[in-house]
C-alpha cells in the first residue's frame, strides 16, 4: 500500500516562512493526487485548510498555501502566527477505487 | 450550518463488533457531489482513512480494513454508519465522521468535521 511522507518535525520563528511537504512513495505527487491539508490542535478535530492541491476553503487563512514542489505537495505558510503551532496532516488519492491515505503528519512548532 | 454528530457505544470487547452511527442535520445528505467519511486517529496518533459512502449506496474501504467493514447509509434518517468486526485493542481510536466534496475536476475531503467519538476496546 501507498505511504504517503511528511516531516516529523519543523520549527519556525513567529513572523517566518515555513514549508511543510507531502511525498508519496509512488512516485512524485500530481495534481491528480489532489492534495488535501488539515490542521489538527490538541484535543480537537482536525480541520481543513487546503483541498486539491491549492484551493482554500472560506476559513482558511490567506497566509496559508498549497502548492506542487520538487514532486511533493506543499503546505506554506508565511507569517505564522503562535496560533499556528499544532499538527499538520496531509491526505492523497492514491488510487483508483476512492483509496484516499493519510501522512503522518507534521508537528509544528512556533518558537 | 452543517453539523454531523457521531453516536455508539464508546467500550467494546475484543472479537465484537464495532457500530456507531453519524446524524447529519442542517444541509443536504443526499446531493450527489457529498460523500460521507469515516476516519480514525489512535490515541497520540496520526489519522487514518476508514472508508466512504455515498448516499447512493455505493462504497469503498481501505485495503487495510476492508476485509472488516462495512459503511452503509439511511437516507430517511440523514444517518451513516459504521461497523467493523472482529475488532482488537488495535482500533482503539476516536472515530471522526466527515463529509466529502467532488467539486468536478477537485476533490474537497473533511470539510465538516464530527467532534469524534473515542471507541475503546478492551474487556
Amino acid at each position: 500500500q501507498t505511504v504517503v511522507t511528511q516531516e516529523p518535525s519543523l520549527t519556525v520563528s513567529p513572523g517566518g516562512t515555513v514549508t511543510l511537504t507531502c511525498a508519496s512513495s509512488t512516485g512524485a505527487v500530481t495534481s491528480a493526487y489532489y492534495p488535501n491539508w488539515f490542521q489538527q490542535k490538541p484535543g480537537q478535530a482536525p480541520r481543513a485548510l487546503i483541498y486539491s492541491t491549492t484551493n482554500k476553503h472560506s476559513w482558511t487563512p490567506a497566509r496559508f498555501s498549497g502548492s506542487l514542489l520538487g514532486g511533493k505537495a506543499a503546505l506554506t505558510l508565511s507569517g505564522v502566527q503562535p496560533e499556528d503551532e499544532a499538527e499538520y496532516y496531509c491526505l492523497l488519492y492514491c488510487g483508483g477505487a476512492q483509496l484516499w491515505v493519510f501522512g503522518g503528519g507534521t508537528k509544528l512548532t512556533v518558537l | 450550518q452543517l453539523q454531523l454528530q457521531e453516536s455508539g457505544p464508546g467500550l467494546v470487547k475484543p472479537s465484537e463488533t464495532l457500530s456507531l452511527t453519524c446524524s447529519v442535520s442542517g444541509g443536504s445528505f443526499t446531493s450527489s457531489s457529498y460523500y460521507w467519511v469515516w476516519i480514525r486517529q489512535p490515541p497520540g496518533k496520526g489519522l487514518e482513512w476508514i472508508g466512504v459512502i455515498h448516499y447512493s449506496g455505493t462504497t469503498y474501504y481501505s485495503p487495510s480494513l476492508k476485509s472488516r467493514v462495512a459503511i452503509s447509509v439511511d437516507t430517511s434518517k440523514n444517518q451513516f454508519s459504521l461497523k467493523l468486526s472482529s475488532v482488537t485493542a488495535a482500533d482503539t481510536a476516536v472515530y471522526y465522521c466527515v463529509r466529502s466534496v467532488d467539486y468536478g475536476a477537485r476533490w474537497g475531503i473533511g470539510d465538516y468535521w464530527g467532534q469524534g467519538t473515542l471507541v475503546t476496546v478492551s474487556s
